[in-house]
């Protein structure tokens, strides 16, 4: 199957900084990618959905201007955590779809957990 | 309600047991997906579904469009089957993934 790559795997940052994590196609072409965030115990919650060449759609709730999305080729997304706080460590995992043959498949990063002391 | 349901919360059992994980949606889909995410995070597509039934190993997942429910299956348990099991299902209208709050089994020696 296609293999979607998140960098880095594990982040700790000081309150006040801002910290990017990259999530990367390695085999396919991706318009859009999926940034999820997930609390302990908890499934996944959607962010945002990143559209390559436009404006990320945030889902009700999330702060825009503080988790920056850019989807600057078909290969990368990034998140950018602005002004981290503690109350933003988490677990962020990106997924990419490909279609194929008219399913929509979804592949996942491997995440990031960020911890903001 | 969540769109997406899933049963039970919790699950041990001991090696060689047969394991089922069931999961019911009320959304149109187009596929639905099952997920398997070990302690580190990471999570790993096990099946994507969008009728009938597939194998691959010890695991077997079905689906049942017309009652909207599937269930994953795992033959001869193993305690490297100890992982936390989610039911994603992939909504019909916006392509996007609506998650089930995931099953946690752990499978004893």
């Amino acid at each position: 199957g296609a293999v979607v790559s998140q960098h880095p795997s594990r982040v700790i940052c000081k309150s006040g900084t801002s910290v990017k994590i990259e999530c990367r196609s390695l085999d396919f072409q991706a318009t859009t990618m999926f940034w999820y965030r997930q609390f302990p115990k908890q499934s996944l919650m959607l962010m945002a959905t990143s559209n390559e060449g436009s404006k990320a759609t945030y889902e009700q709730g999330v702060e825009k201007d503080k988790f920056l999305i850019n989807h600057a080729s078909l290969t990368l997304s990034t998140l950018t955590v602005t002004s981290a706080h503690p109350e933003d460590s988490s677990f962020y995992i990106c997924s990419a779809q490909e279609m194929d043959r008219g399913v929509t498949e979804a592949f996942f990063g491997q995440g990031t957990r960020l911890t903001v002391v | 309600k969540n769109e997406v349901e899933q049963s039970p919360q919790n699950l041990t059992a001991q090696e060689g047991e047969f394991i089922t994980i069931n999961c019911s949606y009320s959304v149109g889909i187009s596929a639905l997906h099952w997920l398997q995410q070990h302690p580190g995070g990471g999570i790993v597509s096990l099946f994507m579904l969008s009728s009938g039934k597939k194998k691959h190993g010890r695991l077997i997942a079905t689906i049942n469009i017309q009652e909207k429910h599937s269930s994953l299956h795992i033959t001869a348990s193993h305690p490297r089957d100890s992982a936390v099991y989610i039911c994603a299902a992939h909504r019909s209208n916006d392509y996007k993934l609506s998650f089930g709050a995931g099953t946690t089994v752990t499978v004893r020696a």
